[in-house]
């Protein structure tokens, strides 16, 4: 079964610092991921996804990740992180073509940035 | 113009009474679902239509109903409500059922129960 790992639950970066979130992803074959911000009181967001081909995604905000098979990673970075950054994010794997339909979200890291 | 609206924002109600959420998209998707996000920000999946069609039932109880009139709009319908349904329900959409098609997530209607 599909499932979505992020370990981190907290971090904290001081603005203009670089930021890495991780992501660690359980499939047979090459996922679809996704990953998505959700500011307080607001809905999700989504900042990038990647199905194929070149495996570093350029999101919005500045946002990148970088897909690795060999690891099952999808991790989210930033080189300088904005005050308005500080949100949930949540890393998610999409539904198979012949599967449940379902997308397989993790457990969220809140990441609260310093000024 | 709102991708994926939900109605009502916020919702306080008392145990036992019967409410409704309603979601509309106006997006042209194929695609719905409705989940429920916990105080800890877990997301779970509850239903998904496509087409008006119920493609996702998750192990919800039976006293939450979707409602798909068109493939626009999907509401949710609980009867009975308890403290443990407090929540942020989210609608969201997507141009698909499967693949690399992202999800629209609306704004969210916070469920609390008294």
């Amino acid at each position: 079964a599909q499932s979505v790992t992020q370990p981190d639950i907290h971090i904290t970066v001081s603005e203009g610092a670089s930021l890495e979130l991780r992501c660690n992803y359980s499939y047979g074959a090459t996922p679809y991921l996704f990953w998505y911000v959700q500011s307080p009181g607001q809905g999700l967001q989504l900042l990038l996804k990647y199905f194929s081909g070149d495996t570093l995604v350029q999101g919005i905000k500045g946002f990148e990740a970088e897909f690795k098979r060999s690891q099952s990673s999808f991790n989210l970075r930033k080189p300088s992180v904005h005050w308005s950054d500080a949100a949930e994010y949540f890393c998610a794997v999409g539904p198979t073509t012949s599967g449940t339909y379902k997308y397989i979200f993790g457990t969220g890291t809140r990441l609260k940035v310093l000024a | 113009d709102t991708a994926v609206s939900q109605t009502p924002k916020y919702l306080v109600t008392q145990m036992g009474n019967d409410k409704s959420i309603k979601c509309e998209q106006n997006l042209g998707h194929d695609t719905m679902y409705w989940y429920k996000q916990d105080s800890k920000k877990f997301l779970k999946i509850m239903f998904s239509y496509n087409n008006k069609e119920l493609i996702i039932n998750e192990t919800v109880p039976n006293r939450f109903s979707p409602k798909s009139p068109d493939k626009a709009h999907l509401n949710l319908h609980i009867n009975s409500l308890e403290l443990g349904d407090s929540a942020v329900y989210f609608c969201a959409s997507s141009l698909l059922r499967g693949g690399a098609d992202e999800q629209y997530f609306g704004p969210g209607t916070r469920l609390t129960v008294t």
